[in-house]
């Protein structure tokens, strides 16, 4: 039972690149979601999906598209990187209490 | 918009201190309300939880929080803390059962030994 599982688990873009983060979990969970954590900043919500198929903006969804293509699966897409962008990503999924279990997290750097 | 906001953004205090940190919500509505933890280079794990009932909710390691719906606060408390609870400390609020759950930008507590 490995949880939620994220990768890549660093990664390093040149502006204007694309990449795919991806992320998966075991627990058979409806729910996930993505965060993006700064300093000073906390968590913030970039995207939400609370069932397969379906998703929702969070806070700051500009720059980002997401897939929910089956139950396990919830990838989030930089399309074209920018700098602003750099920070880490944190994946998780939700249980019927709804508590939240978060993956180890993704180390973005845009320059 | 559901907001949270947490006062305390770095906190210190020496072992077997109490502690109390603040959150607030904005929300007006029936809210579920969350304290997650973060150790040094850990991910995030519950803390406890407040969906209805005893206002007075009892979480892991010693910790508690108390919702108090008029002054739209849910504050963490622990009485006597240990150098291990140096961590960072995030509130998270959702709408009643909505999928959004929307963090406070943390409180960084350090405990001198």
């Amino acid at each position: 039972n490995a949880g939620v599982t994220q990768t890549p688990k660093f990664q390093v873009l040149k502006t204007g690149q694309s990449m795919t983060l991806q992320c998966a979990q075991d627990m058979n969970h409806n729910s996930m979601y993505w965060y993006r954590q700064d300093p000073g900043m906390g968590l913030r919500l970039i995207y939400y999906s609370a069932s397969e198929g379906t998703t929702d903006k969070g806070e700051v969804p500009n720059g980002y598209n997401v897939s929910r293509l089956n139950k396990r699966e919830f990838s989030l897409r930089l399309e074209s990187a920018a700098p602003s962008q750099t920070s880490v990503y944190f994946c998780a999924s939700r249980d019927y209490s709804y508590e939240q279990y978060f993956g180890p997290g993704t180390r973005l750097t845009v320059t | 918009a559901q907001s949270v906001s947490q006062h305390n953004h770095h906190v210190i205090l020496s072992e077997a201190a109490s502690l109390e940190l603040g959150c607030n919500y904005s929300y007006g509505g029936t809210v579920n309300l969350f304290w997650y933890v973060q150790y040094p280079g850990q991910h995030l794990q519950l803390l406890l939880k407040y969906f209805s009932g005893d206002p007075l909710v009892k979480g892991i390691k010693g910790f508690e929080a108390e919702f108090i719906k008029s002054k739209f606060s849910f504050n963490l408390r622990k009485p006597s803390v240990q150098w291990s609870d140096t961590a960072e400390y995030f509130c998270a609020v959702s709408k009643n059962r909505d999928d959004k759950i929307i963090f406070g930008k943390g409180t960084r507590l350090h405990i001198l030994p």
